[in-house]
């Protein structure tokens, strides 16, 4: 089957780094995205990767290893504001997009 | 402003009665989809659409129908709503599949 495992919660506290994994099996890859998504809100995009290495947007990074089938999204600075849920997706031939379950990152003073 | 909209925010109502979700872009998106996103199960995509007249099932579309008459409408709808549909649902567009998605606001659908 076609699905993307990630860890469920995460947590830790401001200033710090952190790092969220994301493994993924589908049939055909066409790249992976990062979502973040606060309490009762629409998700929205933060990063993509179609190739392998690192992109970095500001205090956010996104990491793709293709031949791993693995990705993470890093963190750093951490903030208040960052609590909140985070999504890895993939579009899996055929134009379906899969997201992965979330990962609800709770961040502490 | 480039936005997805989404109506009705809020939705409660009773088994079997028909109702129709609309959604609409103005992003000039070949892209849009609908999920349903439930506690622990995260987005789940019912219904996707690469182009105006192109439906494609998602990975949950029992009890839902969708239409893409135009490119800029995606309405979802639940022909005889049950229970197990109770959910929060998102619609979403973009350029290409593999694009950023820019997600609507989300409607927050009870049936009873």
């Amino acid at each position: 089957g076609q699905s993307l495992e990630q860890p469920s919660e995460v947590t830790a506290v401001e200033g710090a780094i952190v790092q969220i994994n994301c493994t993924y099996q589908t049939s055909g890859f066409y790249g992976l995205s990062w979502y973040q998504q606060h309490d009762g809100g629409a998700p929205t995009f933060l990063s993509y990767n179609a190739l392998d290495g690192l992109e970095e947007t500001g205090r956010f990074s996104s990491f793709l290893s293709r031949s791993d089938s693995y990705g993470y999204l890093l963190l750093q600075e951490l903030q208040m504001k960052d609590s909140a849920s985070y999504f890895c997706a993939t579009l899996a031939q055929g134009g379906k997009l899969i997201f992965g379950q979330g990962t609800e990152l709770s961040v502490k003073p | 402003e480039a936005q997805v909209t989404q109506n009705p925010r809020y939705l409660i109502t009773v088994t079997g009665k028909k109702l129709t979700v609309t959604c609409s872009q103005n992003m000039n998106h070949e892209y849009m989809s609908w999920y349903r996103q439930d506690p622990g199960l995260g987005l789940r995509q019912i219904y996707y659409s690469m182009n105006v007249e192109v439906t494609d099932k998602g990975d949950v579309p029992e009890g839902y129908k969708v239409s893409r008459k135009e490119k800029r409408n995606f309405p979802l709808i639940l022909e005889s709503p049950s229970p197990n549909q109770t959910s929060l649902y998102f619609c979403a567009s973009s350029s290409q599949g593999n694009q950023p998605q820019h997600f609507g606001d989300g409607t927050r659908l009870s049936i009873l």
